[in-house]
């Protein structure tokens, strides 16, 4: 067990819906992390959060948004679904800001219908 | 960010060691050499990580030659639970660098 949890684990939605993924990092980290891994692919980093401000983006789409709460919970929101978005969703968090030793959780599954 | 290079896949017996690769010819001067292992459906999870020389620790060990553009992860005796992709990171620690993941390695270990 990492201490990071992500829910839900398991998510079935429609096309055009839109859906939102949480992520509880371990206590005491203050980054959160969000990657996205399709089928066989390799872990696409979206964004990064640090201590509730953004710090860093990568290949997000403009159709996905996050934000890390004051008490330091991450949600990613997906919207305008479509079906090449179905992939696993990773958290992951660490302590500081750099690529230092991170925890990741065991992933949200979506699936888009 | 520098770019890592390594093996797309590799298979070993149970009970060989076990040695990945991995070329990051652009490494800066403040960046770390991070590994990770993944098995399928699963999140990374951290082995090792180091700067320079020789780090190891009860999973792996973690060679840098002086000139740090590569990095070797040695398994020692692999099992079958060691079947798993690999990834190399390099970045720097204490900035806002990103966790980027590359291709990693796909090792396959059989009886």
């Amino acid at each position: 067990d990492s201490g990071v949890t992500q829910t839900p684990k398991h998510l079935i939605t429609a096309t055009g819906q839109r859906v939102t993924l949480r992520c509880s990092p371990r206590s005491g980290d203050l980054s959160v992390y969000w990657y996205q891994q399709s089928l066989d692919q390799g872990l696409q980093f979206l964004i990064q959060y640090y201590n509730g401000e953004e710090r860093a983006k990568g290949n997000i789409l403009e159709r996905f948004s996050a934000q890390q709460f004051p008490d330091l919970h991450s949600e990613l929101n997906l919207s305008s679904l479509e079906l090449g978005d179905s992939a696993l969703y990773f958290c992951a968090s660490s302590i500081g800001q750099g690529a230092s030793e991170a925890f990741f959780g065991q992933g949200t599954r979506l699936t888009v219908v | 960010l520098a770019k890592t290079t390594q093996p797309i896949s590799m298979d070993s017996y149970e009970g060989q060691e076990v040695n990945i690769t991995c070329s990051h010819n652009n490494i800066a001067t403040n960046d770390y050499i991070t590994w990770y292992q993944q098995f399928p459906s699963q999140g990374p999870r951290f082995i090792i990580q180091g700067y320079k020389t020789k780090v190891t620790n009860e999973v792996a060990s973690l060679f840098i030659p002086a000139d740090r553009k590569s990095s070797t992860l040695s398994l020692p005796r692999v099992s079958l639970s060691d079947t798993a992709v690999y990834y190399c990171l390099v970045g720097g620690t204490g900035t806002a660098s990103k966790l980027t993941f590359g291709t990693g390695t796909r090792l396959q270990v059989t009886l």
